[in-house]
């Protein structure tokens, strides 16, 4: 299957500090990738929706100056949590469709992101 | 409001036992279904699901959608603590590429 590569695994950083989360997949373009957000013992609640070139479309009630995504190229979206606080302390997953035609999609690892 | 509620919440069951697990959806230009499995991190793909009444199998797991219904379900067979997992169903849309989860079944199989 497609594999899809999310990093770091975990990050700890200092509140006010911006942290920087990859999603790259490995063997396929991705023309959307999905950015998900997970509290403990829910599901995902969807962040924003990126397609390669353009802005990504956030979800109702997600920051995008606090949550800036980028999909620069067909393999590589990226995550940033700018001036990050504690509540922004969450798993982040990133998954990727290979095109319009297959909703497949596959899931990064996930980032553990603990805001001190 | 596009929605997909999944039951039950939580199951606890023996090695041996078997379990359906079940999803509803209402989402506007239904596709796809996908079944999803999460353990300690991100979720692995196990199914998808885009015509009623086929059933889809892969070993002990198989999984059914009913478009009248609205509904799908995933069963497990014979039971193993490997299948101790979360299980995510999502639905997706013609032309919106977006995918909308349940909250999850949270099976707990005991030896």
């Amino acid at each position: 299957g497609a594999v899809v590569s999310q990093h770091p695994s975990r990050v700890i950083c200092k509140s006010g500090t911006s942290v920087k989360i990859e999603c790259r997949s490995l063997d396929f373009q991705a023309t959307t990738m999905f950015w998900y957000r997970q509290f403990p013992k829910q599901s995902l609640m969807l962040m924003a929706t990126s397609n390669e070139g353009s802005k990504a479309t956030y979800e109702q009630g997600v920051e995008k100056d606090k949550f800036l995504i980028n999909h620069a190229s067909l393999t590589l979206s990226t995550l940033t949590v700018t001036s990050a606080h504690p509540e922004d302390s969450s798993f982040y997953i990133c998954s990727a469709t290979p095109g319009p035609g297959n909703t497949e999609a596959f899931f990064g690892q996930g980032t553990r992101l603990t805001v001190v | 409001e596009d929605k997909v509620v999944q039951s039950p919440l939580s199951l606890v069951v023996h090695e041996g036992d078997t379990v359906t697990l079940n999803c509803s959806y209402e989402v506007t230009n239904f596709r796809s279904l996908l079944w999803y499995k999460q353990e300690k991190k991100a979720p692995t793909f196990l199914f998808m699901l885009t015509s009623s009444g086929i059933e889809k199998k892969s070993g002990r797991l198989s999984s059914i959608l009913d478009k009248k219904e609205l509904s799908s379900i995933l069963n497990i067979t014979a039971t193993q603590t490997g299948d101790s997992a979360i299980y995510l169903c999502a639905a997706d849309r013609y032309n919106f590429n977006k995918f909308y989860f349940g909250s999850g079944t949270k099976l707990n199989v005991k030896p």
